[in-house]
């Protein structure tokens, strides 16, 4: 089992609807958790981290995270062509290290 | 970049030869990270560091090393390169609470 798994991708979402990305991971222990988006040909960079049980509104985006569930989303609202990535789910372990998920793209059609 | 740089942005290299690629920050972050993405992979973990000559294994390490005498400066060698190392490296930092990335702007390796 990997240590964080994300749904299976491509996703396609029409321009203006809800972007659903989701995450599980396996470590019981950990404490934070990350979402980054890559733009094709380019660094990660982060758009969203959460630490507690609920959920983090960010404008567009909302981060949720249920630790009995070892699972963590990451919400779009009005989904735009930019948006238009892959969103990697990330998890940091007291280690100091990240773990990363393998990604899931998101195509968001005008 | 958040004050990181890769050198080089690409590489052509051969097989057997020894590559070592370099990351700089100006952000003077205690932790720094070397990670590799694939097609299908996602980021893995090569090595980091969370100090000067304080470093440790990822889950991808066989094949490379580190070293770390200055905080802004990170290499990564290749020391006998393989067409199994043929990806794209990314350097990343830890912010001032080291849990969140801000990554280079990545090399590009091909070893043929």
């Amino acid at each position: 089992q990997k240590e964080v798994e994300q749904n299976s991708g491509p996703l396609s979402v029409p321009e203006g609807a809800i972007a659903s990305l989701n995450c599980t991971y396996s470590d019981r222990g950990s404490q934070s958790f990350f979402w980054y988006r890559q733009y094709s040909g380019k660094s990660p960079e982060l758009i969203m981290f959460i630490y507690s049980n609920g959920d983090k509104e960010d404008g567009r985006f909302t981060a949720q995270l249920n630790k009995a569930s070892q699972y963590v989303s990451l919400l779009i609202r009005d989904s735009q062509p930019s948006d238009s990535a892959t969103y990697l789910c990330a998890v940091y372990t007291n280690a100091g290290k990240s773990t990363f998920g393998d990604g899931t793209t998101l195509t968001v059609k005008p | 970049d958040a004050g990181i740089t890769q050198s080089p942005r690409h590489k052509v290299t051969e097989t057997g030869t020894p590559v070592t690629l370099r990351c700089h920050q100006t952000e003077n972050h205690r932790y720094m990270y070397w990670y590799r993405q694939d097609p299908g992979h996602g980021l893995r973990l090569i090595h980091y560091s969370y100090g000067v000559k304080d470093t440790d294994k990822g889950e991808v390490s066989d094949g490379y090393s580190v070293s770390r005498s200055k905080t802004e400066d990170f290499l990564l060698t290749l020391e006998s390169a393989t067409s199994s190392q043929t990806s794209v490296y990314f350097c990343a930092i830890g912010g001032p609470d080291q849990e969140k990335l801000f990554f280079g702007s990545g090399t590009q390796l091909s070893v043929l």
